[in-house]
């Protein structure tokens, strides 16, 4: 089956500091990955819409600059963390892209908690 | 706008005990509709999911869901709870540009 990795699995920085989170298709390539973050007891909410060789898509009310989305190959995109501050902190969630025979489905990651101090 | 709506934010069961966890969706296209397992502290297993093929959707672990259109429902059940089916199941309804939406999430309980 499609696995997707996330690294690191948890992450724990100092406010003001930048944390980088990579995704990874591991078995599939990818020209688009998806990032979502999760609060506690909350749903996943779409951040960003990441495509490989081009600029990411953004939601309303993400910051671009502070999140940073790199889709540099197929199989790896990154969100950079900038200047993080406590209300950084979330469970963050990438899903990859797989087309087979004409349909896709998401695959995720199994998450990053980010804990900023 | 698309968007689902999952009825109940806790379900509490006994082991054995039918399993039923409730979702409607809103979509203004055929929609994609799809049930994710979430276990603390890990990112989202699938289920099962319809994409406008057979109404009724047989998944992993003994769940099933029925796509009923007239009444913009997908729910989820399972005739018989297991203790290991204790956890977070999302909702999710997504058009054919994959644009995901996922509801708010109902926390299964088992009870032994």
């Amino acid at each position: 089956g499609a696995v997707v990795s996330q690294h690191p699995s948890w992450v724990i920085c100092k406010s003001g500091t930048s944390v980088k989170i990579e995704c990874r298709s591991l078995d599939f390539q990818a020209t688009t990955m998806f990032w979502y973050r999760q609060f506690p007891k909350q749903s996943l909410m779409l951040m960003a819409t990441s495509n490989e060789g081009s600029k990411a898509t953004y939601e309303q009310g993400v910051e671009k600059d502070k999140f940073l989305i790199n889709h540099a190959s197929l199989t790896l995109s990154t969100l950079t963390v900038t200047s993080a501050h406590p209300e950084d902190s979330s469970f963050y969630i990438c899903s990859a892209l797989r087309g087979l025979a004409g349909s896709y489905e998401q695959y995720f990651g199994p998450g990053t908690r980010l804990t900023v101090t | 706008a698309q968007s689902v709506t999952q009825l109940g934010s806790h379900v509490s069961v006994s082991e054995g005990a039918l399993v039923l966890l409730r979702c409607n969706y809103s979509s203004s296209v055929p929609p994609y509709l799809f049930w994710y397992v979430q276990y603390p502290n890990q990112g989202l297993q699938l289920l099962l999911k319809y994409t406008s093929a057979a109404t009724l959707v047989k998944g992993i672990n003994g769940f099933e869901a029925e796509f009923k259109k007239s009444e913009t429902s997908f729910h989820l059940t399972k005739p018989s709870a297991h203790m290991s089916d204790a956890a977070e199941y999302f909702c999710a309804v997504s058009d054919k540009n994959n644009d995901m939406r996922f509801g708010a999430g109902t926390r299964l309980t088992v009870k032994p």
